[in-house]
């Protein structure tokens, strides 16, 4: 019940086009759900994160698509371009507790 | 600017060595963590603290001990390397929100530690 699902493993892209990673969730009390970015040779940065409140949310080309009922959530990246090209790992937490993170998305844009 | 160094980039050590990974962060975070990265296998939390000399087992604690005398600072201890540690190993910090949930982790860049 502590698992975040991830998938794709991996995800290759056209350039301009629009990439989609979806994560699930089986714990209800999970109330944070952020999304990491992490290139290689560097570690994971926060990239964009959402609390259950909200459906949505946009940052720039990067947007968090929340559905409570189903338990999933995704990250569309919109206009994929080749620096998008690293490792996403989503991620849930509750309250206080330690986050848990999903086994990761390898995606390349090509050029 | 959130620092989080970690003493070594590349590390390589023979089976059974006692092995050491540094982490310091300048942010005055209360919360440190130690990762490894496997592929395939994501984030795996081994080890955390929540003030000084404090400390807390993650999901894979087994053959890894740490310590925390200052506030700054989280080494991760390898008490006998084996070479099924072979790995990405990763300090993240962050602040204590007061329970609240939601802070942000702060990741150093990662030891890649090879033991032959």
């Amino acid at each position: 019940q502590q698992q975040v699902k991830q998938s794709p493993q991996s995800l290759i892209v056209q350039k301009g086009g629009i990439s989609i990673i979806n994560c699930a969730y089986e714990n209800t009390a999970f109330d944070y759900f952020p999304w990491y970015q992490q290139f290689p040779g560097k570690g994971p940065a926060l990239l964009i994160a959402i609390r259950p409140d909200v459906s949505e949310k946009k940052e720039g080309r990067f947007t968090i698509s929340f559905n409570k009922s189903a338990k999933q959530f995704s990250l569309h990246i919109m206009d994929s371009q080749p620096g998008d090209s690293a490792t996403y790992f989503c991620a849930a937490s509750k309250g206080d507790d330690k986050i848990i993170f999903g086994k990761g998305t390898r995606l390349h844009i090509l050029p | 600017d959130v620092k989080v160094t970690q003493s070594s980039r590349y590390l390589v050590k023979r089976t059974g060595e006692k092995v050491f990974l540094e982490c310091v962060q300048d942010m005055d975070h209360e919360n440190m963590f130690w990762y490894r990265q496997d592929p395939g296998l994501g984030l795996r939390l081994i080890y955390f603290s929540y003030d000084v000399k404090m400390k807390e087992k993650g999901d894979i604690p087994e053959g890894y001990s740490v310590s925390r005398e200052k506030k700054e600072r989280f080494s991760l201890i390898l008490e006998s390397a084996s070479t099924n540690q072979t790995s990405m190993y990763l300090c993240a910090s962050s602040p204590w929100e007061g329970g609240a949930g939601g802070e942000t982790q702060y990741f150093g860049p990662g030891t890649r530690l090879l033991v032959l």
